[in-house]
């Protein structure tokens, strides 16, 4: 079992858009803006889409974003693509000065 | 650009130590802005971290593995690397190595920036 709870699977058309979920406590997602968000292709090494929250790094479009309220934070793709098929994870800092991934979320473009 | 590259035996047998190695290319593992993680991925299953270590030898763990775990750096070969103990076919995975930008402060590490460079991956399998 995760640390920090995430749906197992989201789907939208293209063109929707669609939010994933992270949930955690007070000793991670809730007391630090250190969440980043990752998705991963089959076969590859997850990618970084989202960091400290809401920051997307160079390159990451602005289809993706991210945000926070209390213990969950949360990641928005608009006008999804066929691309954005993937799995994604999200990750948080912690008190304990650790990191935690979600349990990940399977996004399906129909 | 920054790589990475893990490597290591690609089979272990159950009870034996896991040793893997990852190399920095194009730029200093001696950079104060980053700790560099171990991660793993059983198959069919989620991410899970390991474990990260600063240039300086400052580690942290996770504390479900914390009791096998070592993870430590060799500045001059511009290397980090992973030691697992006494392995099961449990740990059987993918296993990353990465960088994860990171806030340090005078009294230790205080934040994560994420991990922006990732290796390829290496898959171990624990079988005898």
């Amino acid at each position: 079992q995760s640390a920090l709870t995430q749906p197992a699977s989201v789907s939208g058309s293209p063109g929707q858009s669609i939010t994933i979920s992270c949930t955690g406590t007070s000793s991670d997602v809730g007391g630090y803006n250190y969440v980043s968000w990752y998705q991963q292709h089959p076969g590859k090494a997850p990618k970084l889409m989202i960091y400290e929250v809401s920051n997307r790094p160079s390159g990451v479009p602005d289809r993706f974003s991210g945000s926070k309220s209390g213990n969950t934070a949360s990641l928005t793709i608009s006008g999804l693509q066929a691309e954005d098929e993937a799995d994604y994870y999200c990750s948080s800092y912690t008190s304990s000065s650790t990191l935690e991934f979600g349990g990940g979320t399977k996004l399906t473009v129909l | 650009q920054v790589q990475l590259q893990e490597s290591g035996p690609g089979l272990v047998k159950p009870s034996q130590t896991l040793s893997l190695t990852c190399t920095v290319s194009g730029g200093s593992i001696s950079s104060g802005d980053y700790y560099w993680s171990w991660i793993r991925q059983p198959p069919g299953k989620g991410l899970e971290w390991i474990g990260y270590i600063y240039y300086s030898g400052s580690t942290y763990y996770n504390p479900s593995l914390k009791s096998r775990v070592t993870i430590s750096v060799d500045t001059s070969k511009n290397q980090f690397s992973l030691k697992l103990s006494s392995v099961t076919a449990a740990d059987t995975a993918v296993y990353y190595c990465a960088r994860e930008a990171s806030i340090v402060g005078a009294t230790g590490l205080l934040g994560l920036g994420g991990m922006d460079v990732w290796g390829q991956g290496t898959t171990v399998t624990v079988s005898s």
